[in-house]
């Protein structure tokens, strides 16, 4: 078990730019979540896929905001058009298949937009 | 929806001291509660959560939470701090209806020598 994994784990782009970031969760589980984390703040839910599906997107993540999990593997978040209101931990999560079954965290990737 | 609150956005302890970390939760149905640490530049690891069996729930690293249903309450306790124990912690929750985590704002814990 090699754990949840996030790749950058640093990200510094311009305003304007898009960026993509990837999660690895822990192979046997199906169901992925991605966080949004800001300076003294508790993570914010943004989005939630079971298997390759996205079942639930949080009204934070606006149109500029775009998740997949192709094969219900790795996810990917892109963001794009990149604002300073942007920057934050982005957190990634794994779970097995039962509800409120434990969710792993990886070690996030945090986003600067200069 | 579900609130978290926790009293505290930092808690300063002398090594050996007990830590006591306060955690309230409004939900009309009896939810799911979890403690996180974060250590710096890290994700989140978990202490310890509780899924409606005992109210006493024992975690990692000797910290451990009771579950007081007419408090509404989900305090997390050590009775001897370490200095490794200085990190931010989160009490979240999920509903019994859904699956996904809601977080408080979160308690720094520092340890004094």
């Amino acid at each position: 078990d090699t754990g949840v994994s996030q790749n950058p784990r640093h990200k510094i782009t311009k305003r304007g730019q898009n960026v993509t970031f990837r999660c690895d969760p822990i192979s046997e589980h199906n169901r992925l979540y991605w966080y949004r984390q800001t300076l003294g703040q508790g993570p914010e839910f943004l989005t939630y896929f079971q298997n390759e599906a996205q079942l639930e997107k949080s009204r934070l993540l606006s149109d500029r905001f775009s998740a997949e999990r192709p094969k219900g593997s790795f996810s990917t978040l892109e963001i794009q058009r990149t604002e300073q209101g942007d920057s934050a931990m982005y957190l990634c999560a794994s779970s097995g298949r039962g509800i409120q079954e434990t969710q792993y965290f990886g070690p996030g990737t945090r986003l600067l937009v200069l | 929806a579900q609130s978290v609150t926790q009293l505290g956005s930092h808690v300063s302890v002398s090594e050996g001291a007990l830590v006591l970390l306060r955690c309230n939760y409004s939900s009309s149905v009896p939810p799911y509660l979890f403690w996180y640490v974060q250590y710096p530049n890290q994700g989140l690891q978990l202490l310890l959560k509780y899924t409606s069996a005992a109210t006493l729930v024992k975690g990692i690293n000797g910290f451990e939470a009771e579950f007081k249903k007419s408090e509404t309450s989900f305090h997390l306790t050590k009775p001897s701090a370490h200095m490794s124990d200085a990190a931010e912690y989160f009490c979240a929750v999920i509903p019994s209806n859904d699956y996904k985590l809601s977080f408080g704002a979160g308690t720094t814990v520092t340890v004094r020598a």
